[in-house]
């Protein structure tokens, strides 16, 4: 299976700075990744997939980018409500695998 | 109004089966691949299964092989998971999520979530 693993595991920011998520894939996954947010007591909600394409309704402070298995989430300026736990996932293989998961805390 | 409402979840023996139900309203639920995902207390998220939208393929993580069964009703418009064979690890918040496509396995809508508890 692919293992995917996220980098660091929590990210400590301030509001209004950019905060850079990791995710690598143990083997490549050509494009085939997404982004999740999810807040505490809630499902998560998609972000991104195809490494860069906005789901419906995402801010444009979200974007993904990489290729293979390196792969980035950039929130550009942090918002209150963007603290949050982000998930990557990868859906080039059987079965889908998720990654551990960056919380993005408040600095 | 676009949702996805699953049930079913509740305590369950050690060696038990549960049937959990997911039912979709607001689009049109045949045309759209259909997910489990689920999520042990404190720990992320776990892909569990997927029936496509297209050509009725399913596929299992390795964990859920043999033990449980993912099935849909498009007439009732709901997604059905068969449990059987439970352990603690099954234990998690159980989500429904719709896939972007009939095979799009990455999922733009998900439900609350229902919890299953394995324990004695």
């Amino acid at each position: 299976e692919v293992v995917m693993t996220q980098s660091p595991a929590t990210l400590s920011v301030s509001p209004g700075e950019r905060a850079t998520l990791s995710c690598r894939a143990s083997q490549s996954i050509a494009s085939f990744s997404a982004w999740y947010q999810q807040k505490p007591g809630q499902a998560p909600r998609l972000l991104i997939y195809r490494t860069s394409t906005r789901a419906t309704g995402i801010p444009a402070r979200f974007s993904g980018s990489g290729s293979g298995t390196e792969f980035t989430l950039t929130i550009s300026s942090l918002q209150s409500e963007d603290f949050a736990v982000y998930y990557c996932q990868q859906y080039n293989f059987w079965p889908l695998t998720f990654g551990g998961g960056t919380k993005v805390e408040i600095k | 109004e676009v949702q996805l409402v699953e049930s079913g979840g509740r305590l369950v023996q050690p060696g038990g089966s549960l049937r959990l139900s997911c039912a979709a309203s607001g689009f049109t639920f045949s045309t759209y691949a259909m997910s489990w995902v689920r999520q042990a207390p404190g720990t992320g998220l776990e892909w569990v299964s997927v029936f496509s939208g297209s050509d009725a393929g399913t596929y299992y993580a390795d964990s859920v092989k043999g033990r449980f069964t993912i099935s849909r009703d498009n007439s009732k418009n709901t997604l059905y998971l068969q449990m059987n064979s439970l352990s603690a690890e099954d234990t998690a918040v159980y989500y429904c999520a719709k896939g972007l496509g009939a095979t799009a396995w990455y999922f733009d809508l998900w439900g609350r979530g229902t919890l299953v508890t394995v324990s004695s």
